[in-house]
């Protein structure tokens, strides 16, 4: 079936460096992808999302780039601070059928140490 | 403020028993969503519902069963059934159609006592 899978189960950084963690996808009709942060006992929290007509979007210290050709998408945080800290995960749909349920399909998530 | 409020945060099942986790929304959404997290795994889909009084099964539903008889309210019960049980449970939710960002609660814990 379809999945959605990290390269890097966890990274480690000093905090003032810029974190990159990525995310590949193997459905090819997928046109909208999620990240999220999840904190330890709490719900994810919505970070950013990129529809598949994209390359690039940007957040406040946070960018999502997709590449279509090689079913990759990438988180880069700015200046990674100490309460970055925490499970990153990327996730992605498809309206493949014309449904107007766009289902979720989750990575397993990468692991995010901040040190100061 | 808006959101998504889980009760209770922390749950136990005795052996034979049916527990039902509660999930409420301020959000003004259509859709509501159950998911199944364990320890190290991403979400897996249990239940949705795009509208009241209608749901679908999602990946894993098996041993679980909803209700959608307000749009703000999407319960889920765990019956005993379900063989293993031990897992956080996340209710989120959503506005209609594809392409839209799910919001999600801060979880419910269930333990097997």
């Amino acid at each position: 079936g379809e999945s959605v899978g990290l390269h890097l189960p966890t990274l480690s950084v000093q905090e003032g460096d810029n974190s990159i963690i990525n995310c590949a996808y193997s459905n090819s009709a997928s046109d909208y992808f999620i990240w999220y942060k999840q904190e330890s006992g709490k719900g994810p929290q919505f970070i950013i999302d990129i529809r598949s007509n994209m390359d690039k979007r940007q957040g406040q210290r946070v960018t999502v780039l997709l590449n279509k050709t090689v079913k990759h998408l990438s988180l880069q945080i700015a200046a990674t601070q100490p309460g970055d800290s925490a499970v990153y995960f990327c996730a992605e749909s498809s309206n493949a059928g014309g449904t107007s349920y766009g289902k979720l399909t989750f990575g397993q998530g990468t692991i995010l140490t901040v040190h100061p | 403020d808006g959101g998504i409020t889980q009760s209770p945060k922390y749950l136990f099942r005795k052996e034979g028993q049916n527990v039902t986790l509660s999930c409420e929304q301020n959000l003004n959404h259509d859709a509501m969503y159950w998911y199944r997290q364990d320890p190290g795994q991403g979400l897996r889909l249990i239940y949705y519902s795009q509208i009241v009084n209608d749901f679908q099964k999602g990946d894993i539903a098996e041993g679980y069963s909803v209700s959608r008889e307000k749009k703000e309210s999407f319960p889920l019960t765990v019956t005993s059934a379900q063989k293993n049980p031990t897992a956080f449970y996340l209710c989120a939710s959503s506005e209609l159609g594809g392409r839209q960002p799910q919001h999600f609660g801060d979880g419910t814990r269930l333990s097997i006592l």
